[in-house]
């Protein structure tokens, strides 16, 4: 139980291009997901916070209109990297909570942005 | 907001003795404390955690314990493996919003 899927596992793009990135909870339904960030050998950084059917919430100095952020079900969240630069290129991880404080990962999306 | 400090950021043990690794946090508030073990690549994986009501808790050969007077709880692996082997990050919940501040991490590599 507690499987969280996320698509695609890696995307190369060029400079100034969108990529879109699905986080799926396969057999629960997630009330929050979560999208973090990691830089190579860093930590994972929480990026925003994602409830279902309501604006997602940010972290400080993440911006909002770069990472757009859309949880239109219990099950899917996508994460949108807009017009994406090199500095962008990481490891996106997503999460889902079914309600309680207990969040479950999904597998990880590379982005290399060229 | 929370902050979670986290020791040592490497462990070098040898296969079959004990490894600990300990983590601070600064928001009292806080009532969720997972361990996540991650593989290179992979995406981090629940190990245990443990919750304000409890001062300790084991698993197998993992457990667990935590001192909220002096905010800090730790990672004990008894009887390592290779297999140990990872990147294990420590995480506090801030005690709202179920959301997650983490460690720095710890390298854990276990030698045969």
């Amino acid at each position: 139980g507690a499987v969280v899927s996320q698509h695609p596992s890696w995307v190369i793009c060029k400079s100034g291009t969108s990529v879109k990135i699905e986080c799926r909870s396969l057999d629960f339904q997630a009330t929050t997901m979560f999208w973090y960030r990691q830089f190579p050998k860093q930590s994972l950084m929480l990026m925003a916070t994602s409830n279902e059917g309501s604006k997602a919430t940010y972290e400080q100095g993440v911006e909002k209109d770069k990472f757009l952020i859309n949880h239109a079900s219990l099950t899917l969240s996508t994460l949108t990297v807009t017009s994406a630069h090199p500095e962008d290129s990481s490891f996106y991880i997503c999460s889902a909570s079914d309600g309680e404080d207990t969040q479950y990962f999904g597998p990880g999306t590379r982005l290399t942005v060229l | 907001g929370e902050n979670v400090e986290q020791h040592p950021s490497t462990l070098s043990v040898q296969e079959g003795d004990s490894a600990v690794i300990k983590c601070t946090y600064s928001d009292s508030a806080s009532n969720y404390f997972p361990w996540y073990k991650q593989e290179l690549g992979k995406r981090p994986q629940l190990i245990i955690d443990i919750r304000s009501n409890v001062g300790e808790k084991k698993d197998q050969r993992i457990a667990v314990t935590l001192n909220k007077t002096a905010k800090h709880f730790s990672l004990h692996i008894t009887e390592t493996q290779p297999e140990d082997s990872a990147v294990y990050f420590c995480a506090a919940d801030g005690g709202s919003n179920y959301k997650l501040t983490f460690g720095k991490g710890t390298l854990l590599t276990v030698n045969p």
